[in-house]
């Protein structure tokens, strides 16, 4: 069965601390993944897919098929990343969550 | 930008009651979603679907059912609410082409059940 698992419910760091998000998935198929990111009072929204393998907000993922991770990093956080995190998997179709990392970037 | 609207934002009802939440989107796209999310717990899929005539359970439809009235329109039911319904709930819509998977969402219902 296809799964998704964020290990960190809460992650707490200083303003210009490297961050690292952890994500690993379990699926049989060809994985396709996706960082989403919900700030305060806002609805969820795409942070970025690997497909895209684009920087957001300075924000990178990578695909690791032989770790099955796609964790999310930023080099230097700062304040306004703070938000709930999740990492998402498109198997067979639909969209599974993993259950969400809260990010707080303190001053 | 309001693509994907949820109907009512927030909502309070006694137990056993049976309440509608709705969602309408003007993205054009054909698959609908409603998701419940719980601290802890991430969001959990409960129904989905990829067209008009097309509805699927997720992995926890027990205690609700679905109703695809337009392309655009996608109404969760509780038929008897209990509390541990409680929730966040968020519909989502995707594309169904190949480079049009990204999923958009509503701004969430606040359900409390009491």
């Amino acid at each position: 069965a296809q799964r998704v698992t964020q290990p960190e419910k809460l992650l707490s760091v200083f303003k210009g601390a490297p961050v690292e998000l952890k994500c690993n998935y379990s699926y049989s198929g060809s994985p396709e993944l996706f960082w989403y990111v919900q700030y305060s009072r806002q609805r969820l929204q795409l942070l970025l897919r690997h497909i895209s393998r684009e920087s957001i907000k300075g924000f990178t993922a990578d695909l690791n098929k032989g770790e099955t991770s796609f964790h999310l990093k930023k080099p230097f956080a700062q304040e306004e990343d703070s938000a709930m995190y999740y990492c998402a998997l498109r198997a067979f179709q639909k969209l599974v969550f993993g259950t969400g990392t809260r990010l707080l970037v303190s001053p | 930008d309001a693509d994907v609207t949820q109907t009512p934002r927030n909502r309070i009802t006694k137990t056993g009651k049976r309440i509608m939440l709705e969602c309408s989107q003007t993205k054009g796209h054909d698959r609908m979603y409603w998701y419940r999310q719980d601290p802890g717990l991430g969001l959990r899929l409960i129904y989905y679907s990829f067209d008009v005539k097309d509805i699927n359970k997720g992995e926890i439809s027990d205690g609700y059912s679905v109703s695809r009235q337009a392309q655009a329109k996608f109404s969760l039911s509780l038929e008897s609410a209990i509390p541990n319904q409680t929730a966040l709930y968020f519909c989502a819509t995707s594309g169904s082409g190949q480079g049009d998977t990204e999923a958009f969402f509503g701004q969430g219902t606040r359900l409390t059940v009491v």
